[in-house]
């Protein structure tokens, strides 16, 4: 099984509605993140925590939300889903410190 | 702010062609630099990270240097498995470890059998 767990790895909304993606991880890491790629932009860093109580905005985190619910779940919710929200979203996991970033299989998420 | 361009964007080899990609970053002060390697649908899966100016590590047919504004990955008779996009990134300012990475586009290596 995967150390870090991603649901669903794909699935198309359409334009408006809310959509939740779950991550939940087995290594005992206090740090998660959720990033996003895209074409030609690369990795871009939506929300990161760095323990339950901890949650900070990364370099795009308009029109998402995220919530910690235990050490090993972190979920990243689009309240209304919009076209260019359509990515691939990759949830990962560090040690703190830690100085390696594990990364999960990915959700392709599609938005119409 | 932290920039880290790769390059080239895509590089395709024959088997047993070596070659090397460029990772050149301007950051106010390296604390880290990390290699991945990405195959399509795929997480990136962590390969290396260089600390100072002169460390080398390998893995394989992968061999990492570094120095003040640039590293290296060379691949030394690479095979088709080879073929993956590879990564780099540098931690954000204010971080001293491998947290909250700013990525590289990549780099897409196509070895051909």
């Amino acid at each position: 099984d995967a150390d870090v767990t991603q649901t669903p790895r794909n699935r198309i909304t359409k334009t408006g509605k809310r959509i939740m993606l779950e991550c939940s991880q087995t290594k005992g890491h206090d740090r998660m993140y959720w990033y996003r790629q895209d074409p030609g932009l690369g990795l871009r860093l939506i929300y990161y925590s760095f323990d339950v109580k901890d949650i900070n905005k990364g370099e795009i985190s308009d029109g998402y939300s995220v919530s910690r619910q235990a050490q090993a779940k972190f979920s990243l919710s689009l309240e209304s889903a919009i076209p260019n929200q359509t990515a691939l979203y990759f949830c990962a996991t560090s040690d703190n410190p830690g100085n390696t970033i594990y990364f999960g299989e990915g959700s392709w998420l599609t938005v119409v | 702010e932290d920039q880290v361009t790769q390059s080239p964007e895509a590089l395709r080899l024959q088997e047993g062609e070596s070659s090397s990609l460029n990772c050149s970053y301007t950051v106010s002060g390296l604390r880290g630099l990390f290699w991945y390697r990405q195959d399509p649908g795929k997480g990136p899966e962590f390969l290396f990270t260089l600390y100072s100016a002169g460390e080398e590590k390998e893995k394989e047919r992968l061999k990492a240097t570094l120095t003040k504004k640039e590293s290296f990955l060379h691949i030394t008779a690479p095979k088709p498995e080879d073929s993956a996009t590879y990564l780099c990134a540098v931690p954000e300012v204010g971080e001293t470890s491998g947290s909250r990475l700013t990525f590289g586009e990549g780099t897409q290596l196509t070895v051909n059998p």
